[in-house]
């Protein structure tokens, strides 16, 4: 079993502040990394699928940075809003088996 | 509306009862897969499917069946045998297993056992 580590669990921030949580897989195998956002009560949305090292995509206020070799990935909120309060997942994929997920950071972004 | 259909969203079984939960999707995909989440947990994989009547076990599969005799359905049966069934189930499919193709997941089945 692939061991991927989010850190940390859960986190709790002002409106307004900026944060980053960490993402951490295996290096071998690697072929992608994905995010989700999950906001109780409803399906996990992609966020982003990251493949190459160096990888920094954006999405809005959210963006995420990449590195495979040595197996770890970053994401930012930008200015956090109580709207952004959700879980983040993310999820390793080697090409050939399922994904595995790590256990989630949970965001809680006071008003 | 295109998309991943769970059923039931709520579900209360009894001590020693079979519960199947429905997956249906209409995205044409290949791939299914079952997930299940527990409090402080990430999610777990129980069954996945890469194609019509072929199917693997995950890390959880013990006291779980199911079955992928459609390409658009593949429910799952928490039998008996599963120990600790109270969770919260995800279904998600994926299409072709290309760089950058995500996997999308329905809204879920909460299962209480009484």
């Amino acid at each position: 079993i692939l061991n991927v580590e989010q850190s940390p669990q859960s986190l709790h921030v002002q409106e307004g502040d900026s944060t980053n949580f960490t993402c951490s897989f295996p290096s071998s195998n690697f072929y992608a990394l994905h995010w989700y956002r999950w906001e109780t009560a409803k399906s996990p949305e992609a966020l982003f699928v990251m493949t190459l090292n160096g990888d920094e995509k954006k999405k809005g206020r959210i963006s995420a940075t990449l590195n495979t070799k040595e197996g770890y990935s970053y994401l930012y909120i930008k200015g956090s809003q109580p709207e952004d309060s959700a879980t983040y997942l993310c999820a390793s994929d080697s090409g050939n088996t399922p994904l595995v997920f790590g256990k989630g950071t949970r965001l809680s972004v006071i008003a | 509306d295109g998309g991943i259909t769970q059923s039931p969203k709520y579900l209360f079984r009894k001590e020693g009862q079979n519960v199947t939960l429905s997956c249906e999707q209409n995205l044409n995909h290949d791939a299914m897969y079952w997930y299940r989440q527990d409090p402080g947990q990430g999610l777990r994989l129980i069954y996945y499917s890469q194609i019509v009547n072929d199917f693997q076990k995950g890390d959880i599969a013990e006291g779980y069946s199911v079955s992928r005799e459609k390409k658009e359905s593949f429910p799952l049966t928490v039998t008996s045998a599963q120990k600790n069934p109270t969770a919260f189930y995800l279904c998600a499919t994926r299409g072709d297993r290309v760089p950058g193709n995500t996997i999308y997941f329905g809204e879920g089945s909460w299962l209480t056992v009484v």
